[in-house]
């Protein structure tokens, strides 16, 4: 079983702050996703980083790609409180996903 | 609205009685999978299925049946629940299952307690 590990755990800021989530592994995905949850939803895709060492932004978040395709980063500029939520990583192999156990981000006012 | 519909949303039940959890999907997605989310261990697929009649055990599939007889639906079957299937459960679909994309689309959750 392919394990992703996720840090922090939990992260509370304040508005306006910089942040990073990493999501790592001991084994290399085809593809790494990201996926963000609210209280009572299902998870809902932000973004799938393809290419060893490929950076994608999404407006004020940044997503990265390990050069070796092991792990991943997510970086939120400027937090605000509508960014609160539990961000997930998958790990995409043989087009089954293996989740991490997630980072839940609050951002205060 | 393409979406992924589960129901019941909540559910109280008592140890060993058959449950079954439905799913549907309405965007003609091959691929269809089940996960349970418990705190601090992420989402865990229980099973999938890449095509209508083929399922496939995930991570944790102990104690939990499925069935795919048509494309749209895949429901969720605990013959005799205990306890420890307490969690929050999610149906997923996705229409490129096999490739490095796998966007998986959720459904909304289906708690459930086992007393």
């Amino acid at each position: 079983t392919q394990l992703l590990e996720q840090s922090p755990q939990f992260l509370s800021i304040q508005e306006g702050e910089n942040l990073t989530v990493y999501c790592n592994s001991s084994s290399v995905f085809s593809s790494l996703q990201w996926y963000r949850q609210e209280p009572g939803e299902g998870p809902v895709l932000l973004v799938t980083v393809v290419t060893g060492g490929e950076v994608k932004k999404l407006k004020r978040l940044t997503f990265q790609f390990g050069d070796a395709r092991k792990d991943s980063s997510l970086h939120i500029t400027a937090a605000q409180p509508g960014d609160t939520g539990l961000y997930l990583c998958a790990g995409v192999y043989a087009g089954k996903s293996t989740f991490g156990d997630g980072t839940t981000l609050t951002v205060k006012p | 609205e393409a979406q992924v519909t589960q129901n019941p949303r909540y559910l109280i039940t008592v140890t060993g009685k058959k449950l079954t959890v439905t799913c549907s999907q309405n965007m003609n997605h091959e691929y269809m999978s089940w996960y349970r989310q418990d705190p601090g261990l992420g989402l865990r697929q229980i099973y999938y299925s890449m095509n209508v009649e083929v399922t496939d055990k995930g991570d944790v599939p102990e104690g939990y049946k499925v069935s795919r007889k048509e494309k749209r639906n895949f429901p969720l079957i605990l013959e005799s629940p205990s306890p420890n299937q307490t969690s929050l459960y999610f149906c997923a679909s996705s229409l490129r299952p096999g490739t490095v994309y796998n966007e998986q689309f959720f459904g909304p959750g289906t708690r459930l307690t086992v007393l």
